[in-house]
């Protein structure tokens, strides 16, 4: 089945204290995206990735980092988490041309 | 640039009764548009999108949604609402149909009563 997979799916931590939240897809897609969703801000791009190597940065990537090392993994990266940063987090891949993204289930994060 | 306004952040229907949910988008270029249905703890699916053609779009579900570039609308719609139609719906717009990024509107949480 072609999915986009996130782990954790939840996940509460204290401030400072680094955490990364994976995300995998199964369909060789080239795009990959982080985005944040917040209450009446709908979802807001962290990063993108348009291939192994190569990163940059989307509306809200302060606080933020990622790494494409392999085609399929596009993990996100919270050097220092702040209480800022609880929000809902989702992973989104796409292949080339006209395909829409897909996105994953989804992570509740929870910084205290 | 490009940004989607989302007319109601709640909207309230009965169980077969016509839902409209309002999207106003604004772009410098040429549109792409989407629609996005959230269930509850679930990603977003893929309920309709707009790239160049036919300015009525059918989608799953039974939805559908007209883009009128008069009025810079994209408003989606079903004759019909179902219980399982309570969702969060999400606008959005793009500059090409494959772009990095979508500008997402800010959603509208449909209820339907029984």
């Amino acid at each position: 089945e072609a999915q986009v997979t996130q782990n954790p799916r939840y996940l509460i931590t204290v401030t400072g204290k680094k955490l990364t939240v994976t995300c995998s897809q199964n369909m060789n897609h080239e795009y990959m995206s982080w985005y944040r969703q917040d209450p009446g801000l709908g979802l807001r791009q962290i990063y993108y990735s348009m291939n192994v190597e190569v990163t940059d940065k989307g509306d809200v990537p302060e606080g933020y980092k990622v790494s494409r090392k392999e085609k399929r993994n596009f993990p996100l990266i919270l050097e220092s988490p702040s209480p800022n940063q609880t929000s809902l987090y989702f992973c989104a891949s796409r292949g080339g041309g006209r395909s829409e993204q897909y996105f994953g289930p989804g992570t509740r994060l929870t910084v205290t | 640039a490009q940004s989607v306004t989302q007319l109601g952040s709640h909207v309230s229907v009965s169980e077969g009764a016509l839902v409209l949910l309002r999207c106003n988008y604004s772009s410098s270029v040429p549109p792409y548009l989407f629609w996005y249905v959230q269930y509850p703890n679930q990603g977003l699916q893929l309920l309709l999108k707009y790239t160049t053609g036919a300015t009525l779009v059918k989608g799953i579900n039974g939805f559908e949604a007209e883009f009128k570039k008069s009025e810079t609308s994209f408003h989606l719609t079903k004759p019909s609402a179902h219980m399982s139609d309570a969702a969060e719906y999400f606008c959005a717009v793009s500059d090409m149909a494959g772009a990095n990024n979508l500008f997402f509107g800010t959603g509208t949480r449909l209820t339907v009563i029984p």
